[in-house]
């Protein structure tokens, strides 16, 4: 498995609700709370939004929230906002020997 | 403040060889894990290596293992990332990230572009 798998694009309105799916297997999400989503503006570096599917660090508006079932983990915005308008990736501790975390392929936030 | 700074990068030709340096500091440095991340261009972003707070543990994806090393100086409260026999496709930008346990990466750096060509 080269990544988790998330959906290439998600859209919303502001003051909507949307959600991003990250799936992977049980050697990584399925077997582990190490689940972390990150934001990314064009050109900046990632920001840790969730850890631990589903804590948020200080600072982080409580808008953002994580959950997970199964194999999937997914981060929830809600009240979107223009500012929400980034790049979403998730990870994953996994016991998979080649690697110690595993990302998602990332997805495109566009807020109409 | 926590503060990470990446150098070192720049143009090497394929085959060459690169060493990325980060400069941590507004923490206890020696008391964390420390990760380097690599996004290529237009691309996600893909874990690469991480070292144990003491240095005693290290570990690399195995798609890059026997090119990379990385290593730290807790004197110097520094990270380093040793490339070696590169190639095209190790175009990206390093990023350097604390951390804070359980792969939680609380913190990461600007960013270093490595771009291998000839």
């Amino acid at each position: 498995q080269s990544a988790l798998t998330q959906p290439a694009s998600v859209s919303g309105s502001p003051g909507q609700s949307i959600t991003i799916s990250c799936t992977g297997t049980s050697s990584d999400v399925g077997a582990y709370d190490y689940v972390s989503w990150y934001q990314q503006y064009p050109g900046k570096a990632p920001k840790l939004m969730i850890y631990a599917v589903t804590n948020r660090p200080s600072g982080v508006s409580s808008r953002f929230s994580g959950s997970k079932s199964g194999n999937t983990a997914s981060l929830t915005i809600s009240g979107l906002q223009a500012e929400d308008e980034a790049d979403y990736y998730c990870t994953s501790f996994t016991s998979d020997t080649t690697r110690e975390a595993i990302f998602g392929g990332g997805t495109r936030l566009t807020v109409l | 403040e926590v503060q990470l700074v990446e150098s070192g990068g720049g143009l090497v030709q394929p085959g060459g060889s690169l060493r990325l340096s980060c400069a941590a500091s507004g923490f206890t440095f020696s008391n964390y894990w420390m990760t380097w991340v690599r996004q290529a261009p237009g691309k996600g972003l893909k874990w690469v290596a991480h070292i144990k707070g003491d240095g005693s543990q290290k570990s690399y994806v195995d798609s890059l293992k026997g090119r990379l090393t990385i290593s730290r100086d807790n004197a110097k409260n520094s990270l380093y990332l040793q490339m070696d026999s590169l190639r095209a496709d190790d175009t990206a930008v390093y990023y350097c990230v604390r951390d804070m346990g359980y792969y939680r990466f609380d913190y990461w750096g600007q960013g270093a572009l490595v771009t291998v060509s000839s």
